[in-house]
């Protein structure tokens, strides 16, 4: 079965200051990586996603994650954060070819000015 | 854009009603999903379906049926309402391997 850990369920931060959410997984075989999005009162959207090849993936609004399989980890990171980026992030996990996709519990990253 | 549509925003139901929630899609996606969200405890899987016709339970199937007559059409069914079901669905579909597509949710209270 794949599982994945959010290690935090909020962080607060200030505006211009750097940000990581933690994302860890578990799965013994290979697979699809995704982080999402989502503003108050709206539904859920894709950040960035890793399926293969580089293991670094960067999202048009300057976040950012890396996939290490040794740590079996996913986590993003933006190096200067707006007020604008307050939401509720959530890690998501597909082993290939499986159709089930499981997400973590969210974290809800509130950017204060 | 894949559009994924739900057929209400919110939605207000009595205890024991019998309540559908349709959802739609139009990018011919295989994979279709209805979840469950609740505060501290993240998006919970009730059922999927990768095919017209074919259904699996996910982690949260109790009290719930799903419908899948026609590839872009998904409904959940909640057989008898109950207090414990008030919360937000969320529908989503994709390719297989892909990213999902969400919907914009639907909130259910059952009083």
């Amino acid at each position: 079965a794949q599982s994945v850990t959010q290690l935090d369920s909020q962080v607060p931060v200030f505006e211009e200051a750097p940000v990581e959410l933690r994302c860890n997984y578990s799965s013994s075989v290979s697979v699809y990586l995704f982080w999402y999005v989502q503003y108050p009162n709206q539904g859920l959207q894709l950040l960035l996603k890793y399926l293969s090849g580089s293991t670094l993936v960067e999202s048009i609004n300057g976040f950012e994650a890396e996939f290490n399989k040794s740590q079996t980890s996913f986590h993003l990171r933006k190096p200067s954060v707006h007020i604008s980026d307050t939401a509720e992030y959530f890690c998501a996990v597909n082993r290939g070819s499986n159709y089930k996709l499981t997400f973590g519990k969210g974290t809800l990253l509130t950017v204060n000015p | 854009d894949v559009k994924v549509t739900q057929s209400s925003r919110y939605l207000v139901k009595r205890t024991g009603e019998k309540v559908f929630l349709e959802c739609v899609q139009d990018m011919d996606h295989e994979n279709m999903f209805w979840y469950r969200q609740d505060p501290g405890l993240g998006l919970r899987l009730i059922y999927f379906s990768y095919d017209v016709k074919m259904k699996e339970k996910g982690d949260i199937p109790e009290g719930y049926s799903v419908s899948r007559e026609k590839k872009e059409r998904f409904s959940l069914i909640l057989e008898s309402a109950s207090t414990n079901q008030t919360s937000m669905y969320l529908c989503a579909s994709s390719q297989q391997g892909a990213e999902a597509f969400f919907g914009q949710g639907t909130r259910l209270t059952v009083v």
